[in-house]
């Protein structure tokens, strides 16, 4: 079963901040942001192990509830670069596989 | 450039037909996986591979197929193609489990079938 993420889509103006969820009803142990632009590939942003630490760099960062099974991007004053779809991806214990989240859609305008 | 080859970029073929996806991954990488995406939807996984050993299966069609060869590259084949298998297939390489790495993704094959 995929994670869910919310919003489904945002639209932002330049500058303004972003939280994007990534909810899991299994108990994981990573998880993974990408950022896609339209027909490209994803593109990684950071992955975030169990018993770790918060991550960031730049203007963008992720938390890791590892006892709700949920993370948040937090993208702060936006530019227009940062459009585009973001996945989180999600790894178990015990399983190789990365599976990717429904997707949130972030349109940056001027 | 994640340095994660595909090819064919592009491909066009008739429903019923068979087709072969290629992937090479990133040296040193042993780990490869296959994604689906259809239109504007997300990532669908599909198998994955770990120095030659199918390591993870996810919801793969009975039609298709995969393997990892000794050299470390993965081909998947599509058979009995329906219009619905229309999309966009990424492949993509980790040194080693998504519990330890990123993963790398290549360009993709998108695949249209008429």
């Amino acid at each position: 079963q995929q994670p869910v993420q919310s919003p489904q889509a945002v639209i932002l103006r330049e500058g303004e901040d972003a939280v994007i969820n990534c909810s899991s009803s299994k108990a994981l142990y990573s998880v993974h942001w990408y950022r896609q632009k339209h027909g490209e590939a994803p593109v990684f942003l950071m992955i975030l192990l169990k018993g770790g630490e918060q991550k960031g760099h730049d203007k963008i960062s992720a938390s890791f509830n590892e006892k709700k099974q949920q993370s948040s991007l937090y993208l702060t004053a936006s530019q227009l670069s940062y459009s585009g779809t973001y996945f989180c991806g999600t790894g178990t214990w015990g399983n190789e596989k990365l599976t990717f989240g429904t997707g949130t859609r972030l349109t940056i305008i001027p | 450039d994640s340095g994660v080859t595909q090819t064919p970029k592009h491909l066009i073929t008739a429903t019923g037909q068979r087709v072969t996806l290629r992937c090479s991954p990133r040296s040193g990488d042993l780990s490869v996986y296959w994604y689906q995406q259809s239109l504007d939807q997300g990532l669908q996984f599909l198998i994955q591979y770990y120095n030659g050993e199918e390591r993870a299966k996810g919801n793969i069609l009975e039609r298709f197929s995969a393997q990892q060869f000794p050299d470390l590259h993965s081909e998947l084949n599509l058979s009995s193609l329906e219009l619905g298998d229309s999309a966009l297939y990424f492949c993509a390489s980790s040194v080693g489990t998504p519990n330890t790495g990123e993963l790398f993704f290549g360009e993709g094959s998108r695949l249209t079938v008429l």
